[in-house]
């Protein structure tokens, strides 16, 4: 079974900065795909950015960005020039190729100050 | 907004009565999931759905049963609540009408207290 880990459960970011969130996974798969979703204090959950494994290409969306290192199995998500509606749990997520359903990470905290 | 709303989106009850949570996608999606959220485990795979009478379970599914009966409702029993089943529930939809869209798409969530 694939798992995902968040190893930071809380991070902080000061407005304008780049703040970098980890996210590790295990799969014996070579298909896949991963996410990142925003979860504000609204509870929406919010797609923030999608990166296709046979994609060598690290995914791009505005100010987010993914750093994916496949023989690692690492996919973090850096966030430049830092928001505060940035603030939020993020969570990264797993989803097999041949497949529908998601494996989630615990999540991390993202507090910006200003 | 992708068109999905749960209900109800707040219910307090009592052990050992049994609750019905409700997911409405107005989307024509194919696939529709039921996961939880707790703190320290993100969310987690109840059930889901793979069209209209076809369910699945997930990594977290006793105690647990849904029905899809129509496409655009999925819902979720829990046939006696107990207290580790308070959490936060979302529904989500994926697939679109063909099954072949990447996204899952996650209504507003209902936070479940058993008392």
């Amino acid at each position: 079974a694939q798992t995902v880990t968040q190893s930071q459960p809380e991070m902080s970011v000061q407005e304008a900065e780049t703040v970098t969130l980890s996210c590790t996974y295990d799969t014996s798969e070579s298909d896949y795909y991963l996410f990142w979703y925003k979860q504000p204090p609204s509870r929406q959950m919010i797609l923030v950015i999608r990166q296709e494994a046979y994609k060598q290409q690290n995914a791009t969306e505005n100010r987010f960005s993914v750093n994916f290192q496949k023989a690692a199995k690492s996919f973090s998500l850096k966030i430049s020039d830092s928001q505060l509606g940035d603030a939020a749990m993020y969570f990264c997520a797993y989803r097999s190729a041949g497949g529908n359903k998601l494996v989630f990470g615990a999540g991390t905290i993202l507090r910006v100050k200003s | 907004d992708a068109g999905i709303t749960q209900s109800p989106r707040h219910k307090v009850t009592e052990t050992g009565t049994p609750v019905t949570l409700r997911c409405h996608q107005t989307e024509n999606h194919r696939y529709m999931y039921w996961y939880r959220q707790d703190p320290g485990h993100g969310l987690r795979l109840i059930h889901y759905s793979y069209g209209v009478k076809d369910t699945d379970k997930g990594e977290v599914s006793d105690g647990y049963s849904v029905s899809r009966s129509k496409t655009e409702d999925f819902l979720l029993t829990l046939e006696s609540a107990t207290s580790s089943q308070t959490s936060v529930y979302f529904c989500a939809i994926s697939g679109g009408p063909s099954g072949r869209g990447l996204e899952q798409f996650f209504g507003p969530g209902t936070r479940l207290t058993v008392l």
